[in-house]
């Protein structure tokens, strides 16, 4: 079956604007999972939503991020007023339940590149 | 305190070596210690994971070993392939994510 999905793979913005970054997750699976990886730097846990359960946003690094997951399926990830900081790559991942030992699934990312 | 420590940064070794990566952590309220392979341009992949009842794990050439008295736990991959050349990662699980160690970019030379 088809796995995690981002969309765009890539995107370049300038300083200022906003982006939005798309993940569809496996067909089914209850939680999902945003995490950054900067240059170099292992992933950093963003954001999880399980269920209709009110997610947990503490790895937020700012009030600029927001993520939102309609129907309980995909997410969007927007980032408002963009710094150059956030150039990373964007990681989403998906797993059937929350629990230690069911895997997440990653997709392959969005590299964005704020000029 | 939810940190995980991973080194070395990289790793070369040459073809049918024994690479190992080690990564420690202060949190007792982690319960789940998977480690990743990611390939360039690709999302981290699942390869091997251990519970901290556990000390020792294989899985065809990847083996973990863990100590849960030390915090410590180790990726070791026998008979090393040029394939294996991938970044690794260990992560520990709290309940809604995994907190990720900084990677290991692992080079086997031919």
């Amino acid at each position: 079956g088809a796995g995690v999905s981002q969309s765009p793979s890539n995107k370049v913005t300038e300083k200022g604007k906003d982006v939005e970054l798309r993940c569809d997750p496996i067909s089914g699976h209850t939680a999902l999972y945003w995490y950054r990886q900067s240059l170099g730097q292992g992933l950093e846990f963003l954001i999880y939503f399980q269920g209709n359960s009110a997610p947990d946003k503490s790895g937020l690094p700012s009030d600029r991020f927001s993520a939102e997951r309609t129907g309980g399926s995909v997410s969007t990830l927007t980032i408002q007023r963009t710094q150059q900081e956030d150039s990373a790559v964007y990681l989403c991942a998906s797993s059937l339940v929350s629990d230690s030992t069911d895997t997440q699934y990653f997709g392959p990312g969005t590299r964005l590149t704020v000029l | 305190q939810q940190q995980v420590k991973q080194s070395p940064q990289s790793l070369i070794v040459q073809k049918g070596g024994i690479p190992i990566i080690n990564c420690a952590y202060e949190n007792t309220a982690f319960d789940y210690f998977p480690w990743y392979q990611q390939f360039p341009g690709k999302g981290p992949a699942l390869l091997i994971a251990i519970r901290p009842d556990v000390s020792e794990k294989k899985e065809g050439r990847f083996t973990i070993s863990f100590n849960k008295s030390a915090k410590q736990f180790s990726l070791h991959i026998m008979d090393s392939q040029p394939g294996d050349s991938a970044t690794y990662f260990c992560a520990a699980y709290i309940p809604g994510k995994l907190i990720f160690g900084q990677g290991t970019e692992l080079s086997v030379k031919p």
